[in-house]
């Protein structure tokens, strides 16, 4: 079993559809990134937490550390946000990222 | 603030040749981190460095190798490619002074023929 699991792997919406993402993981963490990858290969941190909720413009982080659970919410989708959305833990006894296997997501316009 | 950035973008190479990447870390940014990415998966750790030291490794075998410099730019070196090898190569810049946040660089696409 993968340290860090992604739901879902896929997942196409309309444009204005509210998304969500969910990631579990089953190590112990000191913090949580959200990453996006466009095609052509280039990650942005999106978030990194470590407890509560972030908020940044459409985008809304959340993380519930006993569940070992976060969440990526879109409001108000758009084609632009179609990329992949990668999910990866900082482990408490390592500065390395795990990295779940993304979610690919399209949003049809 | 200058983001991290690597070269080549992109490289074709053949089965046994040597390759070597390179990443510039981000202004105030000691710690490099390398990321293997196959096509359709998540990026695998492949070592990092803090302060020209290798500071962890990941399931990679010796012919991966790597190099800090003084200003903290760091070198991935890989040996004897093979056809496997093929794929987007990352680093990632970070300070433990500020949380240990990585940031990503464009990356390296190798192609191995």
């Amino acid at each position: 079993k993968n340290e860090v699991e992604q739901s879902p792997q896929n997942l196409t919406a309309q444009e204005g559809e509210f998304i969500t993402i969910n990631c579990s993981y089953s190590v112990g963490i000191s913090a949580l990134h959200w990453l996006q990858q466009h095609p052509g290969g280039g990650i942005v941190s999106l978030f990194m937490l470590s407890s509560g909720k972030k908020k940044h413009g459409r985008l809304i982080a959340t993380i519930n550390i006993q569940e070992k659970h976060s969440s990526l919410h879109i409001t108000a989708s758009h084609p632009r946000d179609s990329a992949v959305y990668i999910c990866a833990v900082l482990r408490s006894s390592a500065r390395q990222l795990t990295f779940g296997s993304g979610t690919q997501l399209t949003v049809l316009p | 603030e200058t983001g991290v950035t690597q070269s080549p973008t992109h490289l074709i190479k053949t089965r046994g040749q040597q390759v070597t990447l390179r990443c510039s870390s981000q202004s105030g940014h000691n710690t490099v981190s390398w990321y293997q990415q196959a096509l359709g998966q998540g990026p695998q750790f492949i070592f990092q460095y803090y302060r020209e030291e290798e500071n962890g490794r990941g399931n990679f075998p010796p012919r991966f190798s790597g190099l800090q410099f003084p200003n903290y730019s760091s070198e991935l070196n890989v040996n004897a490619l093979e056809l496997d090898d093929s794929a987007l190569y990352l680093c990632a810049s970070s300070s433990p002074g500020q949380g240990n946040e990585q940031f990503f660089g464009p990356g390296t696409r190798l192609t191995v023929l």
